[in-house]
């Protein structure tokens, strides 16, 4: 069974530009997580989605971040413009819906490096 | 916002060590914890998913306790070989199936 797939896996840009990461969950699951990882610091959840509709935003930044799963199965997280501040890993995570302990599957991230 | 503290934030293990480090949280409400493993460049991978005092589970040389009541578990690790250097995630999941987890303990190996 294919594990959670991200990319790209590295990104540098510099800071005010826009940058996208890209997350496909393992099929058949219809959860779908977004995570920030700061240095030092455990994963934190930014955003949730059950199929397509996002049910847990509360952690996103909304003047800069966005997400989409427009046919509940790949996603994308957006920032614009990128901050020196947002350097982190990025990772993705799904869950089946008959996981009654949330047991989540996470992709190896993307490390992005804002100059 | 549940409170998940890992101790040590890092440690060092002679190769052929055993070695242990302890997640705490909240011992209210509590549901299910899990352990992680999560090498650098790769997933993190899930080791344990533990719900019931007492709980004590083993996947080869790696093993994990839980005490609800007083709101911490433990693992371990026997006779560790430079292949377990990772950082050792725990989380705990609230009823909404929300993740929080701790900062990690980084172990490092050395021959």
């Amino acid at each position: 069974e294919a594990g959670v797939v991200q990319s790209p896996r590295y990104k540098i840009i510099e800071k005010k530009q826009p940058v996208a990461f890209w997350c496909n969950p393992i099929s058949g699951h219809n959860t779908l997580y977004w995570y920030l990882q700061n240095l030092g610091q455990g994963p934190e959840l930014l955003i949730r989605y059950e199929n397509e509709e996002a049910v847990d935003d509360s952690q996103l930044p909304k003047d800069r971040f966005s997400a989409e799963r427009l046919k509940g199965v790949d996603s994308t997280l957006k920032i614009q413009p990128a901050e020196l501040g947002d350097s982190a890993v990025y990772l993705c995570a799904s869950s089946h819906r008959d996981s009654g302990l949330n047991e989540q599957f996470f992709g190896p991230g993307t490390r992005l490096t804002v100059l | 916002i549940l409170n998940v503290e890992q101790s040590p934030q890092s440690l060092h293990v002679q190769e052929g060590d055993s070695t242990n480090f302890t997640c705490s949280f909240p011992s209210s409400n509590f549901y299910a914890l899990h352990w992680y493993r999560w090498e650098t460049a790769k997933s993190p991978e899930a080791l344990f998913v533990m719900t019931l005092n007492g709980d004590e589970k083993k996947k080869g040389r790696i093993s994990a306790t839980l005490n609800t009541k007083e709101g911490y578990s433990y693992l371990y690790i026997k006779g560790s070989q430079p292949e377990d250097s990772a950082t050792y995630l725990c989380a705990l999941t609230d009823s909404w199936g929300k993740l929080q987890f701790g900062a990690g303990t980084q172990v490092v190996v050395t021959p």
